[in-house]
């Protein structure tokens, strides 16, 4: 089975342009989540949604959107980008929302804002 | 909300010898702990976790101890190898609130095992 998938791995971009980022969870979770981490730092919760709704923000600006597919892959999204926004953006995904929380990570998307 | 302090920040260690690291929390409502190991480039992997109604679990030379009482935890590796050498975070997480995908991590352990 493929793990949790995201795309595209690397990708500049210049101040206040906008990025899309993709991410396809392992067959059967549900549950897919967004984390952000700085060089040197742990990763920072920033959504996580289930059957497509939106269960969880963390503190970020409303610069960040993500949305759920019906086929449980889901985009992130951020407007605006400020150089502060480079990061390694990394998936997870869970079968379910609650009782197991065992995440599952992809190998992320690498940002880096000029 | 959370937080997660995580230290040392950088431990070495010669092979062979253990390494433990160390955790606090603050969130009482946390009951979900598990340990990620990153190497250099790669996705974080989950190597062990505990629940809050367990004080301890044990998987081959990986171990983590868990204190409700006074909000922390560690997890204690033995017999060190040099394939053990990456960055571990520890993380946080109240699974019954909805957000079980709501980790709250540390700000990480470069382990450095030298031969």
């Amino acid at each position: 089975d493929a793990g949790v998938t995201q795309s595209p791995t690397h990708l500049i971009k210049t101040r206040g342009q906008h990025v899309t980022l993709r991410c396809s969870p392992i067959s059967g979770h549900k549950s897919v989540s967004w984390y952000q981490q700085v060089l040197g730092q742990g990763p920072q919760f920033i959504f996580q949604y289930y059957e497509k709704e939106e269960r969880g923000r963390g503190n970020f600006p409303d610069r960040f959107s993500a949305r759920q597919f019906p086929n449980y892959s889901s985009e992130l999204n951020v407007n605006a980008l400020l150089l502060g926004d480079s990061a390694l953006y990394l998936c997870a995904s869970s079968y379910r929302d609650r009782g197991t929380g065992e995440l599952f990570f992809g190998e992320g998307s690498r940002l880096t804002v000029l | 909300g959370e937080n997660v302090e995580q230290h040392p920040s950088t431990l070495s260690v010669q092979e062979g010898d253990s390494a433990v690291i160390k955790c606090t929390y603050s969130d009482s409502a946390s009951n979900y702990f598990p340990w990620y190991k990153q190497e250099l480039g790669k996705r974080p992997q989950l190597i062990i976790d505990i629940r809050s109604n367990v004080g301890e679990k044990k998987d081959q030379r990986i171990a983590v101890t868990l204190n409700k009482t006074a909000k922390h935890f560690s997890l204690h590796i033995t017999e060190t190898q040099p394939e053990d050498s990456a960055v571990y975070f520890c993380a946080a997480s109240p699974t019954n609130t909805g957000t079980a995908s709501k980790l709250t991590f540390g700000t990480g352990t470069r382990l450095q095992v030298t031969l």
